[in-house]
């Protein structure tokens, strides 16, 4: 596609559900990432996927976290039992794997747990 | 361990006046750069970006940047403010991991 998509744009959600977000990387980028932006914290690294490489998942703050990517495209992002902490807006970027070209990102997800 | 740090959460200008956004960096290898700009409830837009090519290099909307490796710094600057400008500005920095390592950001408020 022509930018990165993620939806839903908007979720509200109760303590304790699952929750699961997506995103639509640009077509033939080798690369997605996951980041959190929540007040007070800026922008917080999440997880990597790189082609078919292992994803790098040291941003994870919990087990509670988890990401999967199909087919080198479209991936996931799940939390499970969610907790008001996990209030935040979640934003994919997805690059073409080299790293002069930055990132494009996608609009983000706002996340509210109540 | 590479960082980047932005003077100021918050700056203010007056329309036509000049912006400066400050970002400094710590890095043990020639780093890329970027500036990245958020309008409210949106994602980050690529201003510009240092690759080692230029010094000086030119973005979009205006807005330009100086690698000072003597410095280790990479302000932003655009010489006359819009009232459109005003937004969230971020510096980052690549790591050798291909991670974007962000500023904690620098909110630009335009006064008419």
């Amino acid at each position: 596609g022509a930018g990165v998509s993620q939806s839903p744009s908007n979720k509200v959600t109760e303590k304790g559900k699952d929750v699961e977000l997506r995103c639509d990387p640009i077509s033939g980028h080798t690369a997605l990432y996951w980041y959190r932006q929540s007040l007070g914290q800026g922008l917080e690294f999440l997880i990597y996927f790189q082609g078919n490489s292992a994803p790098d998942k040291s941003g994870l703050p919990s087990d509670r976290f988890s990401a999967e990517r199909t087919g080198g495209s479209v991936s996931t992002l799940t939390i499970q039992r969610t907790q008001q902490e996990d209030s935040a807006v979640y934003l994919c970027a997805s690059s073409p794997g080299t790293a002069e070209y930055g990132y494009t990102f996608g609009s983000g997800t706002r996340l509210t747990v109540v | 361990a590479q960082s980047v740090t932005q003077l100021g959460s918050h700056v203010s200008v007056s329309e036509g006046a000049l912006v400066l956004l400050r970002c400094n960096y710590s890095s043990s290898v020639p780093p890329y750069l970027f500036w990245y700009v958020q309008y409210p409830n949106q994602g980050l837009q690529l201003l510009l970006k240092y690759t080692s090519a230029a010094t000086l290099v030119k973005g979009i909307n205006g807005f330009e940047a100086e690698f000072k490796k003597s410095e280790t710094s990479f302000h932003l600057t655009k010489p006359s403010a819009h009232m459109s400008d005003a937004a969230e500005y971020f510096c980052a920095l690549m790591d050798s991991s291909y991670k974007l390592i962000f500023g904690s950001g620098t909110r630009l408020l335009v006064r008419p």
